[in-house]
This record gives structure tokens, C-alpha cells and sequence, in this order.
């Protein structure tokens, strides 16, 4: 069971934009602004796509962007392409043990 | 351009021990934490281990602790993971990470350790 909680899946068409979830506690998400998220298409290495919860790394297009409302953060994709179809992680720093949780991943499906 | 580069994985019985190294380039290694992520097949991503710049700060997820052990050697741009008393539950792509704000900013390419009979 991961630490942060994500959907399974969500869906869209070409051009809408779609919204993923990450919620966890007030230990994690909710008390520190180091959420990030990742994107990994199969068999390749993660890509960081938002750090510091809205922060875009330089070569990231802005269709990405990130935020947060209490112990949920919140990653949109506007404009969706069809090279956008891959799972997309979380994570947060967290004052237990390990130091940075990840959710459990979302597919994105673009219709 | 920087580079995070990890060997050592491989195929390895129950209870066996392996050490996976990442040797990195392109970046001022001492200046950055850095960890190890690993992704069983078909499973999401689990932080297991980080170590900071001097090495005195180390973190290990509960699946790990007391079997695995990080260590980094600044002067050779290397990061190591020592694994012992592994278990099918550890066959897993472990990556190498640069931490910077809590974010992965650059992943290796992964090793692939597989524990199996």
C-alpha cells in the first residue's frame, strides 16, 4: 500500500485537459511543499515533469502545471497530445522514516 | 550533460548478496544527495535509501532497513548499494537517483536485479 493515494487511471481526448490527484496526510503532502510528479512511458526511466508542488523543470512544456490545497495535490494537463498517454507518479517529502514517499501511479490514457 | 550510469545487477539466489554502483559524471557529485528508487515489475516506484552530500545523513524505507546499506565515495563520483539476505520481493529495476528539493532531477537508466532459485 503506497503513502500517497492516486487513481488507477484516468482518461482524455486529444486537446482536453485532465487532473490527477495525490492526497496524503498532514505528515507529507499537506506540511511540506516538495510534492513532485514524474512521468514514465514503459521500459524508460521517470522524467521529472513538477517539483516544489508547481516548480517546472526547464524543457517541460507548460501544458503541465501542479498545485495544492490542503493534504491533495494536483497535477493538470491541459492541451492533452497523445504523447502524454504514460503513468504519472507523485511523491512527497514525508517526516517519517524514509524521507519521500511516491503514490501508487495513475495511467493516462489518451482516447 | 549529466549522466548517472548503474552496473552490478543481475540474477542472484535467495539470501544472496549483490552491490549495484552508479557512477555519475557531468555534475558536482559532492553537492548533491542522492538515492536509490526501485520499481518491481509491473509495480510502482519505492524510495528505498538516500544519503546526503557528506554521507552522515542516511534514510532507509522498513522494507530495507538492516539489510541494505548506501554509501557514496565523492572523491570516485560513485554511489553504491550493498544488498544482503535478498528476497524474491526485492527482483526489482533499481534506479539511481540526484536528489535536488526532494525531486529526482536525473535517473539512471536502472539495473535489474532479479532474486529467484
Amino acid at each position: 500500500q503506497s503513502a500517497l493515494t492516486q487513481p488507477a487511471s484516468v482518461s482524455g481526448s486529444p486537446g482536453q485537459s485532465i487532473t490527477i490527484s495525490c492526497t496524503g496526510t498532514s505528515s507529507d503532502v499537506g506540511g511540506y511543499n516538495y510534492v513532485s510528479w514524474y512521468q514514465q512511458h514503459p521500459g524508460k526511466a521517470p522524467k521529472l515533469m513538477i517539483y516544489e508542488v508547481s516548480n517546472r523543470p526547464s524543457g517541460v512544456p507548460d501544458r503541465f502545471s501542479g498545485s495544492k490545497s490542503g493534504n491533495t495535490a494536483s497535477l493538470t494537463i491541459s492541451g492533452l497530445q497523445a504523447e502524454d498517454e504514460a503513468d504519472y507518479y507523485c511523491s512527497s517529502y514525508t517526516s517519517s522514516s524514509t524521507g519521500v514517499v511516491f503514490g501508487g501511479g495513475t495511467k493516462l490514457t489518451v482516447l | 550533460q549529466v549522466q548517472l550510469v548503474e552496473s552490478g545487477g543481475g540474477l542472484v539466489k535467495p539470501g544472496g548478496s549483490l552491490r549495484l554502483s552508479c557512477a555519475v559524471s557531468g555534475f558536482t557529485f559532492s553537492d548533491y544527495y542522492v538515492s536509490w528508487i526501485r520499481q518491481a515489475p509491473g509495480k510502482g516506484l519505492e524510495w528505498i535509501s538516500h544519503i546526503s552530500t557528506g554521507g552522515y545523513t542516511i534514510y532507509y524505507a522498513d522494507s530495507v532497513k538492516g539489510r541494505f546499506t548506501i554509501s557514496r565515495d565523492n572523491a570516485k563520483n560513485s554511489l553504491y548499494l550493498q544488498m544482503n539476505g535478498l528476497r524474491a520481493e526485492d527482483t526489482a529495476v533499481y534506479y539511481c537517483a540526484r536528489v535536488r528539493v526532494w525531486a529526482v532531477d536525473y535517473w539512471g537508466q536502472g539495473a535489474l536485479v532479479t532474486v529467484s532459485s
